[in-house]
């Protein structure tokens, strides 16, 4: 199975400022298709899991172009600019380039 | 609108079988892969494995195979999870959620259905 590890655990951010969040996989996620399948969702609290970015760096509909997704390989980030209020929640990474699809453990991002 | 609702809160106990559902609309259900994501409380979510509507072929997570049982009815579009005989463990949110075709992403999301397993 593909290793999906998220850093950092949490993430306490002042309204405004940015942040960031690390995605490592145990292996390449490019498929032999040429694409690589991983993207990144959000999950407020009591919430079900929301899609933000797909294949890396692809914003999903509806998504603020605050949010931004990066990488290659083995190594991708997730990066919002300026963090709101309703940014708070848990993001995770999940890997769809083979089975079983795995997702990161997950990073909390909160308000200072 | 395209969605996915799922059946509603169950309270079982421990050795009780129990099948929930995923019911989509707004969409071609068969032509999408449908996922099942375990959430255990306070935890980080869990591929359980993937059905594809169209012709019932379905995959599993190593973790949970032969532990659930992933099948859909194509003429109601609904996906569905079972269990034969529950245990404590199984007690967490269930999520179906739709595979974007050709992104592989989960692009779609149902409202999660809660399972509490207790004597």
């Amino acid at each position: 199975d593909i290793v999906m590890t998220q850093t950092p655990l949490s993430s306490p951010v002042t309204l405004g400022q940015p942040a960031s969040i690390s995605c490592r996989s145990s292996q390449s996620l490019v498929h032999s298709d040429g694409n690589t399948y991983l993207s990144w969702l959000q999950q407020r609290p009591g919430q079900p899991p929301r899609l933000l970015i797909y294949k890396i760096s692809n914003r999903f509909s509806g998504v603020p172009d605050r949010f931004s997704g990066s990488g290659a390989g083995t190594d991708f980030t997730l990066k919002i600019s300026r963090v709101e209020a309703e940014d708070v929640g848990v993001y995770y990474c999940t890997q769809a380039t083979q089975f079983p699809l795995t997702f990161g453990g997950g990073t909390k991002v909160e308000i200072k | 609108e395209v969605q996915l609702v799922q059946s509603g809160a169950e309270v079982k106990k421990p050795g009780e079988s129990l099948k929930i559902s995923c019911k989509g609309s707004g969409y071609s259900f068969t032509s999408y892969w449908i996922g099942w994501v375990r959430q255990m409380p306070g935890k980080g979510l869990e591929w359980m494995g993937i059905i594809y509507p169209g012709d019932s072929d379905t995959r599993y997570s190593p973790s949970f195979q032969g532990q659930v049982t992933i099948s859909a009815d194509k003429s109601i579009s609904t996906a569905y999870l079972q269990w034969s005989s529950l245990k404590a463990s199984d007690t967490a949110m269930y999520y179906c959620a739709r595979q974007w075709y050709g992104h592989n992403a989960f692009d779609i999301w149902g409202q999660g259905t809660m399972v509490t397993v207790s004597s």
